[in-house]
């Protein structure tokens, strides 16, 4: 079974660039989150999306936006880049239903320069 | 509201010596417990679990139970090697929200 996808695994974008991250689910998966990770510090919770609809938004600014298509897959949109924007970017998806807990991907490095 | 206090790092052992990492938490009914493990450059990955008071997640050696009590799942190993060097992260899950997460205590383990 394949796990969690993420793509790209490392970029670098320009301050005030946009970026698209994506992330694929386990299969059967149909929760989605995302969190940040900036250097130094823990895990921020970004995003939830399940079923395809938005389920709890972390503290974060409006340019953090993303989607979840119907076959479970997620993208997540930084606008207007700042450089502490730069941080590994993790997906994880699980059951919707349980408490069994996330399974992650490797991540996307994001560096904004 | 839900969270996690893990001990702040880093935590410097020699190969074979004992480990524990605290973890208490704080939540309004009764979560799920996690450890996961971060190794350097990678994502993270589930250590193990623990669903309700008094049991016992174990995985590679670790231990960890989750105590109702002291609010505790404190991470345990007898023997820790090189290779568990890593960031270990204490989480909790409650009523299907969001998974929260502890701030990290990084691992060194030395030969």
């Amino acid at each position: 079974e394949a796990g969690v996808t993420q793509s790209p695994t490392h970029l670098i974008k320009t301050r005030g660039q946009q970026v698209t991250l994506r992330c694929s689910p386990i299969s059967g998966h149909t929760s989605v989150y995302w969190y940040q990770q900036a250097l130094g510090l823990g895990l921020q919770f970004l995003l939830w999306y399940d079923e395809g609809e938005e389920r709890n938004r972390g503290n974060f600014p409006p340019r953090f936006s993303g989607r979840q298509f119907p076959n479970y897959s997620s993208e997540l949109n930084v606008n207007a880049l700042e450089l502490e924007d730069s941080a590994l970017y993790l997906c994880a998806s699980r059951l919707t239903q349980g408490l069994y807990g996330y399974t992650f991907g490797s991540g996307t490095r994001l560096t904004v320069v | 509201g839900n969270s996690v206090t893990q001990m702040e790092g880093p935590v410097t052992l020699s190969e074979e010596a004992f480990l524990t990492i605290n973890c208490t938490y704080t939540a309004t009914g009764y979560p799920s417990l996690f450890w996961y493990v971060q190794y350097p450059g990678e994502g993270l990955q589930l250590l193990l679990k623990a669903t309700k008071a008094d049991d016992k997640g174990s995985n590679k050696g670790f231990e960890a139970t989750y105590r109702k009590e002291t609010t505790s799942f404190h991470l345990e190993k007898g023997s820790v090697q090189v290779s568990d060097s890593a960031v270990y992260f204490c989480a909790l899950l409650y009523n299907t929200d969001k998974l929260i997460f502890g701030t990290g205590t990084r691992l060194q383990v030395f030969p």
